[in-house]
């Protein structure tokens, strides 16, 4: 258990919907990354908050959104589904060497399972 | 553009063999690197980092990586594969020059298969 924890687990929806997926990031973790995993695209890095802040954007596209609370669990906002976006979200926190700086591995989810149909 | 290859979809190996998962990398200036494995319905696993110093690593579940500079590489590596090894790995990198922030950019991955 990496202890960081996804909910959730399967969803099923359909186009032109919206969904949230949430996570909560290990105890004391203060960053939190969003990727997403398909069979075509592989792992791809969505965005990256720390501490409430947004620090990274990757492939995100402009109908997702995401945001980190000040009990620094997250959510991300899909909208506009389409068949396209289903795939595994996964939700990882790091650990803080130091103010604002990571040593480097993340800790993962058990992910979101995103089923468009 | 930055990016982290794993030539191989799949890697077969019979139990008892040593196996290698290959990574090659093309990033700037000197990365960190690591392996993540994942099983099936599962999320991502760290197994093992480099950062800096010995070239060998050793990582969980009796891994290890092999850090090379000069070919920008960072095979996997066990020295004796068993049938519970069989899963998807992943090498990823983190440029330096990336901020400090923790981006890390995922290769392909590979299947591992092993045989009894």
């Amino acid at each position: 258990d990496s202890g960081v924890t996804q909910t959730p687990k399967h969803l099923i929806t359909a186009t032109g919907q919206r969904v949230t997926l949430r996570c909560s990031p290990r105890s004391g973790d203060l960053s939190v990354y969003w990727y997403q995993q398909s069979l075509d695209q592989g792992l791809q890095f969505l965005i990256q908050y720390y501490n409430g802040e947004e620090r990274a954007k990757g492939n995100i596209l402009e109908r997702f959104s995401a945001q980190q609370f000040p009990d620094l669990h997250s959510e991300l906002n899909l909208s506009s589904l389409e068949l396209g976006d289903s795939a595994l979200y996964f939700c990882a926190s790091s650990v803080l060497h130091r103010a604002g700086v990571d040593t480097g591995e993340l800790f993962f989810g058990e992910g979101s399972r995103l089923t468009v149909l | 553009a930055q990016s982290v290859a794993q030539p191989e979809d799949q890697v077969n190996v019979a139990e008892g063999n040593p196996l290698t998962v290959k990574c090659t990398y093309s990033v700037s200036g000197n990365p960190y690197l690591f392996w993540y494995v994942q099983y099936p319905n599962r999320g991502l696993q760290f197994l093992l980092k480099y950062i800096t110093g010995d070239n060998l690593v050793k990582g969980s579940y009796g891994f290890e990586a092999e850090f090379n500079k000069s070919q920008t590489s960072f095979h996997l590596k066990k020295p004796s594969a068993l049938v519970s090894d069989s899963a998807l790995y992943f090498c990823a990198v983190r440029p330096l020059l990336s901020g400090g922030y923790n981006k890390l950019i995922f290769g392909a991955g590979t299947r591992l298969a092993v045989h009894p």
